[in-house]
């Protein structure tokens, strides 16, 4: 397996734009979840899936930002309008009941 | 919700020198604790973990210990080498609601070895 595949891996776009982040987690992985990474706060978990179902969305930060898994091997995290506070580094991460693999992020910059 | 601190942030040691990163948790009903390397420009990748029936657990150089009393749990690192510089994260799996979970980490530590 390639392991968590995300895209793209740089996004830079100007403020008030959309940005949509991508995920395919590893075949047969059950749980899918999402961190955003700053210096400031380290590694926070914005929104978990269990089984294509969202389970616990209080780490996201405001309405502007949302999230989806139509099936079992996608999911995108989307913000609309960007702002610059939101630079930061997305990961996504996949698990199986035990461990969990990330993958190498999305490193998003709002100028 | 789980809350996890980790000390210390930044940890420097000398080459072939030994390593101990802290981590505390809130959550009594946590039960598994793993801990990642992350490298830069790298996800966080895991390199070991511990389940709440075991006390401690190595593979070669590294280690983890487990106190569940005083919920505490430790990543030790023998024989340092300037390749084990990187951001460690300790992490620990809560219950939320049914057969839910998440990972809550700590504020990661940034090892340097010094050759």
């Amino acid at each position: 397996d390639a392991g968590v595949i995300q895209s793209p891996r740089h996004e830079v776009t100007e403020m008030g734009q959309e940005v949509t982040l991508r995920c395919k987690p590893i075949s047969g992985h059950n749980s899918l979840f999402w961190y955003r990474q700053t210096m400031m706060r380290g590694l926070e978990l914005l929104i978990y899936f269990n089984n294509n179902v969202p389970i616990d969305d209080s780490g996201m930060p405001e309405d502007r930002f949302s999230a989806k898994m139509p099936n079992a091997s996608f999911s995108t995290l989307k913000i609309q309008p960007s702002e610059p506070r939101d630079s930061a580094v997305y990961f996504c991460a996949s698990s199986n009941i035990a461990e969990a693999f990330f993958g190498q992020g999305t490193r998003l910059t709002v100028v | 919700g789980e809350n996890v601190e980790q000390h210390p942030s930044t940890l420097s040691v000398q080459e072939g020198d030994s390593a101990v990163i802290k981590c505390t948790y809130s959550d009594s009903a946590s039960n598994y604790f793993p801990w990642y390397k992350q490298e830069l420009g790298k996800g966080p990748q895991l390199i070991i973990d511990i389940r709440s029936n075991v006390g401690e657990k190595k593979d070669q150089r590294i280690a983890v210990t487990l106190n569940k009393t005083a919920k505490h749990f430790s990543l030790h690192i023998t024989e340092t080498q300037p390749e084990d510089s990187a951001v460690y994260f300790c992490a620990a799996r809560s219950q939320s609601g049914g057969s839910n979970y998440k990972l809550t980490f700590g504020k990661g530590t940034l090892l340097t070895v010094n050759p």
